[in-house]
């Protein structure tokens, strides 16, 4: 069993929608919460983190951590062509793995006009 | 301008032939890492580097060598590449601390495949 799981999708949504990406993971050491964006043809850059459980808004994206239930997602309000991406999750413990970085598999967006 | 750069971006060789693939960052950063990233299988962490003279493995580092002797460069070395070592790679940068690991400054990626 991997330790993050992400439905790879692929996701199609209309301009507009709210998209709601998800992932689960079941290391209890995990403390830090990202959301990585990677473009086709490009590397992955960061969206937002969060550390331990809470929400974080930031414009149209955000991140909610559910450490009770190992369970993080992504919301995208108001959709846009430019969101078309795929979208990867991470997680890190703290400590003396501070290091160490665990993706999920990565959901494809689409969100056509 | 502040980037990570990999070299070669593409490359194809044959089963055995020991290859680098190299990895400069401009930012001064001390944390470096490489990254597999295979369709089904995510991004995979290899190798990482908390600073000069500093490595340790990541999930995967079977068949795999870093080295890192300076804080800019971050080799990666396949001494005995085999063709399940086809992937894409990415190197990765980040300034030192607990919060700035989360925000990682990735290479253009480098396309490898082994024959």
């Amino acid at each position: 069993q991997k330790e993050v799981e992400q439905d790879p999708g692929p996701l199609s949504v209309p301009e507009g929608a709210i998209v709601s990406l998800n992932c689960t993971y079941s290391n209890s050491a995990f403390q830090y919460f990202m959301w990585y964006r990677q473009y086709s043809r490009k590397g992955p850059e960061l969206l937002m983190y969060t550390y331990s459980s809470g929400n974080k808004e930031d414009g149209r994206f955000t991140a909610q951590v559910d450490k009770s239930s190992k369970y993080i997602s992504l919301f995208i309000r108001d959709s846009q062509p430019s969101d078309s991406a795929t979208y990867l999750c991470a997680m890190r413990a703290g400590g003396t793995s501070y290091g160490k970085l665990t993706f999920g598999q990565g959901t494809i967006l689409t969100v056509h006009p | 301008e502040a980037q990570v750069t990999q070299n070669p971006r593409y490359l194809i060789t044959v089963t055995g032939k020991k290859l680098t693939v190299t990895c400069s960052q401009n930012m001064n950063h001390e944390y470096m890492s490489w990254y597999r990233q295979d369709p089904g299988l995510g991004l995979r962490q290899i190798y990482y580097s908390m600073n000069v003279e500093v490595t340790d493995k990541g999930d995967v580092p079977e068949g795999y060598k870093v080295s890192r002797k300076e804080k800019r460069n971050f080799p990666l070395i396949l001494e005995s590449p085999s063709p399940n070592q086809t992937s894409l790679y990415f190197c990765a940068s980040s300034l030192w601390g607990a919060g700035s690991y989360n925000e990682q400054f990735f290479g253009p990626g480098t396309r490898l495949t082994v024959l």
